[in-house]
């Protein structure tokens, strides 16, 4: 089974500040993890992934994410926060075994709502 | 390059009527999946298609709702004799189905309100 979880259900950082949405996963095998980012009454728009490789990776909107193994971490980061960032994130996670079983459900965290204040 | 499409976009049933949601995938997309969303909650999966098949619907329940993706046209979603339980957001998302990797992009979904 693989599971997500989001600790925070919100976020406050004031613009500028760097910010962090933290996100920790259960998986058998290794995962793949992936992170949304969700407007008002809008659809998940795509940020970034993991599949393998640099722990480190960069998405959209500069944002990045870092890949932490020995955690079982992966935390959405991005240096200076804007106005604009302020939404609804989603972490998710397939386990790369349940390829093999032609499944391919994303698992979704619970969500976390950042909040950056002028 | 038009996004994965989904209408409608807002849908009032009463208990017991029927509900259809319909999804276009991304062009050159042929796999489809199907999330529900509750109120203040995460995506929850409910059914993996490709063309004419069903992958898999580990996530359905097993009464009141299937789901179909034809040949041709679009990818369908159906609730029978609804309940005030159904009311939530449901979204699709598509993918190109070349890779086990790749991302899904999702829609910007139906919400279902369920009088």
């Amino acid at each position: 089974a693989q599971s997500v979880a989001q600790p925070e259900d919100q976020v406050n950082v004031a613009e500028g500040n760097p910010l962090t949405v933290k996100c920790t996963y259960s998986v058998s095998g290794n995962p793949y993890l992936f992170w949304y980012v969700q407007y008002p009454n809008r659809g998940l728009q795509f940020l970034l992934k993991y599949i393998t490789g640099d722990n480190l990776v960069k998405g959209s909107y500069g944002f990045e994410a870092e890949f932490n193994k020995s955690q079982t971490s992966f935390h959405l980061k991005k240096p200076s926060a804007l106005v604009s960032d302020s939404a609804l994130y989603f972490c998710a996670v397939r386990d790369f075994r349940s390829m093999d079983t032609g499944r391919r459900a994303l698992t979704f965290g619970s969500g976390t709502r950042l909040q950056v204040q002028p | 390059n038009a996004g994965v499409m989904q209408n409608p976009r807002h849908l009032v049933r009463r208990r017991g009527q029927e509900a259809r949601l319909r999804c276009s995938p991304m062009k050159g997309h042929s796999h489809v999946y199907w999330y529900r969303q509750l109120p203040e909650e995460g995506l929850k999966f409910m059914v993996y298609l490709q063309k004419e098949n069903i992958i898999d619907e580990s996530g359905m329940p097993k009464e009141r709702f299937s789901a179909e993706f034809p040949k041709e046209g679009p990818s369908i979603l159906r609730i029978q004799q609804v309940v005030r339980g159904d009311s939530a957001a449901y979204f699709c998302a598509s993918s190109p189905g070349h890779s086990p990797q790749e991302t899904q992009y999702f829609g910007p979904g139906t919400r279902l309100l369920v009088l």
